[in-house]
């Protein structure tokens, strides 16, 4: 079983719909969580980071953790087809940076 | 845009070639990392660099060699590469790599295509 499991999609959506994306992980030891877009060709931009349970919003974008279920999302509201791209969710014990894990990544187009 | 700035964003070389791809940070951040990313891949870890010290080598082969000659730079030296090493190389920074609650940020990554 992999530590962190997310569908690889792809997820095509119409625009201004509402976008969930998930991840589920076995590791109760995280802490932290946290959501990288990465476009084509390009490295992942951080979006989200949030610290053990709860929610967190940024403008269009929700992060929530459930650390009972083990499970955490993004939200995308009035999605734009320049939100597609690939996203990543990615976790990490509490001590190191460096042991950050990541999920395989949710392909996402937002359809005009 | 990101703080991690890398170059070349494009780089063809031979297998007999010796080329250099470089990092530089201007975030102030202590801990730099390479990571390599395969086509629809996560990105995997490979180097971290904590206070210009050489602290975590993920058994990558001897082909790929780090330098970190201060704390806003880092290069990854190739040569003898194979074309199964051709991928998008990634530099990463973060504050510091024993600090709880911090997380790294990614440069835009150099692609790599070994002929």
């Amino acid at each position: 079983q992999k530590e962190v499991e997310q569908d690889p999609g792809p997820l095509s959506v119409p625009e201004g719909a509402i976008v969930s994306l998930n991840c589920t992980y076995s590791n109760s030891a995280f802490q932290y969580f946290m959501w990288y877009r990465q476009y084509s060709r390009k490295g992942p931009e951080l979006l989200m980071y949030t610290y053990s349970s709860g929610n967190k919003e940024d403008g269009r974008f929700t992060a929530q953790v459930d650390k009972s279920s083990k499970y955490i999302s993004l939200f995308i509201r009035d999605s734009q087809p320049s939100d597609s791209a690939t996203y990543l969710c990615a976790m990490s014990l509490y001590s190191s940076a460096s042991k950050i894990i990541f999920g395989s990544g949710t392909r996402l187009s937002i359809r005009p | 845009d990101t703080e991690v700035t890398q170059t070349p964003k494009h780089l063809v070389m031979g297998m007999t070639n010796k080329k250099s791809l470089k990092c530089e940070q201007h975030m102030g951040h202590r801990a730099m990392y390479w990571y390599k990313q395969k086509a629809k891949k996560p990105p995997e870890l490979m180097f971290v660099y904590s206070y210009e010290k050489l602290s975590i080598n993920e058994s990558v082969p001897s082909r790929f060699s780090p330098e970190c000659p201060n704390s806003s730079l880092l290069n990854l030296h190739l040569h003898a590469l194979q074309p199964e090493d051709s991928a998008l190389y990634l530099c990463a920074s973060s504050q510091d790599r024993t600090v709880s609650g911090n997380t790294i940020y990614f440069g835009e990554g150099s692609w790599l295509t070994v002929v």
